[in-house]
């Protein structure tokens, strides 16, 4: 079956630092893989995606490179805001179904 | 105007109450579903809809009954209300039923079992 797995939670930085959030899949065939963000309250968004392998999603200074060869999809981002505290999601689809990572809290402090 | 939308946005009843959420979608979308968020903001899909047909339950109890009366709605009704159904419950859709379109999900309904 398919799986996800995100770095577990919940992870502290300072405004401005690096920010890595590992995610790896288990998936057979070719699936599409997607960054969700939940802020406080609200229902999740799409942040990025990629659909084929070495593909680069990239949105709102996030990004996240398909890497087939070690069935990853890590986010990164070069310099964190307050305003980026949030639950992030690994997802993937296959076949029509989904299936989500268990969600990494990210809080930015000032 | 909001793309999903679902009512109520809060609930609070009793065990052994039954009790519906309404989702709707101005997207023109084919796919709808029904996610449960528990405190620890694990993600579960419950049911996946394509055009009305139910493609997808995911080994949900038979007390939950969704519904689409049309490509817009998808409704869940709950039976026989019990503690731990207490959740977030989030409804999405999605263009087609297909691996490379992403969700949109609603605000979510926070349903409190007493």
């Amino acid at each position: 079956g398919n799986s996800v797995t995100q770095m577990e939670g919940p992870v502290t930085l300072s405004e401005e630092a690096f920010l890595t959030i590992n995610c790896t899949y288990t998936a057979t065939g070719y699936p599409s893989l997607f960054w969700y963000v939940q802020y406080p309250g609200e229902g999740l968004q799409l942040l990025l995606k990629a659909t084929k392998a070495d593909d680069k999603g990239s949105n709102k200074g996030f990004e996240a490179t398909y890497r087939k060869e070690t069935t990853s999809f890590h986010l990164e981002k070069g310099s964190v805001q307050v305003s980026d505290s949030a639950v992030y999601f690994c997802a993937l689809t296959n076949a029509g179904k989904s299936t989500f990572g268990d969600g990494t809290t990210l809080t930015v402090k000032p | 105007d909001t793309a999903v939308s679902q009512t109520p946005k809060y609930l609070v009843t009793q065990m052994g109450n039954d009790k519906s959420i309404k989702c709707e979608q101005n997207l023109g979308h084919d796919t709808m579903y029904w996610y449960k968020q528990d405190s620890k903001k694990f993600l579960k899909i419950m049911f996946s809809y394509n055009n009305k047909e139910l493609i997808i339950n995911e080994t949900v109890p038979n007390r939950f009954s969704p519904k689409s009366p049309d490509k817009a709605h998808l409704n869940l009704h709950i039976n026989s209300l019990e503690l731990g159904d207490s959740a977030v419950y989030f409804c999405a859709s999605s263009l087609i039923f297909g691996a490379s379109y992403e969700q949109y999900f609603g605000p979510g309904t926070r349903l409190t079992v007493t």
